[in-house]
């Protein structure tokens, strides 16, 4: 069954570095997601991005927060200088259409030292 | 404001019985419902969805249940087994195409 990838599993960083989260979403999805869950709380949403353009993001999704997708089968999510409370699980998703099922990644463990 | 959420952060159930797992909105214009199972380590995974127009949807072992009078919904897994072991989410998408999720009700089954 189609799935999406998140790579890496895992990753940490030095506070006030940049970070770069990929994902490669089900390949005939047409609307891309990221959400991002903290330990322990409600899995939140960032972003949405549909036809090569954000079409919906949250407050938390601010000025430091961009999302791509560079070629046909990528979806970064970049933080450009990380915080400490960046520290969380990011989620990738992806749907095929409008109110339809998203189907997540397994996430990539963000840790901000 | 709006919300989804989950009446129970936990619920222990003995292996082989059913389980019924309880979630409230608060938005009336809602109209569309995802059930999401979340187990340690991994991503939300897709169980079964459900538009407004019904009140009940049937899957494999799954079933969900949509009382749009009191805006509640509810799945319930028949024959519980070890496997379903996880953190079930109902999410809503909430002004447009963004998910709200709910708090999440744990799932324990017993052996």
């Amino acid at each position: 069954e189609p799935e999406v990838t998140q790579t890496p599993s895992h990753q940490v960083t030095q506070m006030g570095q940049e970070v770069i989260l990929r994902c490669v979403p089900i390949s005939n999805h047409l609307y891309f997601y990221w959400y991002r869950q903290i330990l322990g709380q409600k899995v939140e949403f960032l972003v949405s991005f549909y036809n090569n353009e954000i079409s919906e993001k949250s407050e938390i999704f601010d000025d430091q927060f961009s999302v791509e997708r560079p070629d046909g089968s990528n979806f970064t999510l970049k933080i450009r200088s990380t915080k400490l409370e960046d520290s969380a699980m990011y989620f990738c998703a992806s749907s095929a259409g409008w109110q339809q099922p998203q189907h997540f990644g397994d996430g990539t463990r963000l840790s901000i030292l | 404001g709006e919300s989804v959420g989950l009446h129970l952060p936990t619920l222990s159930v003995q292996e082989g019985d059913n389980s019924i797992i309880n979630c409230a909105y608060s938005n009336s214009a809602s109209d569309y419902f995802i059930w999401y199972k979340q187990e340690s380590g991994k991503g939300p995974q897709f169980i079964i969805d459900i538009r407004s127009n019904m009140d009940k949807r049937q899957g494999q072992r799954v079933t969900v249940l949509l009382n749009k009078t009191v805006k509640h919904l509810s799945l319930q897994i028949a024959a519980t087994q070890p496997g379903d072991s996880a953190v079930y989410f109902c999410a809503s998408p909430r002004g447009g195409e963004k998910l709200t999720f709910g708090t999440g009700t744990r799932l324990t089954i017993i052996p």
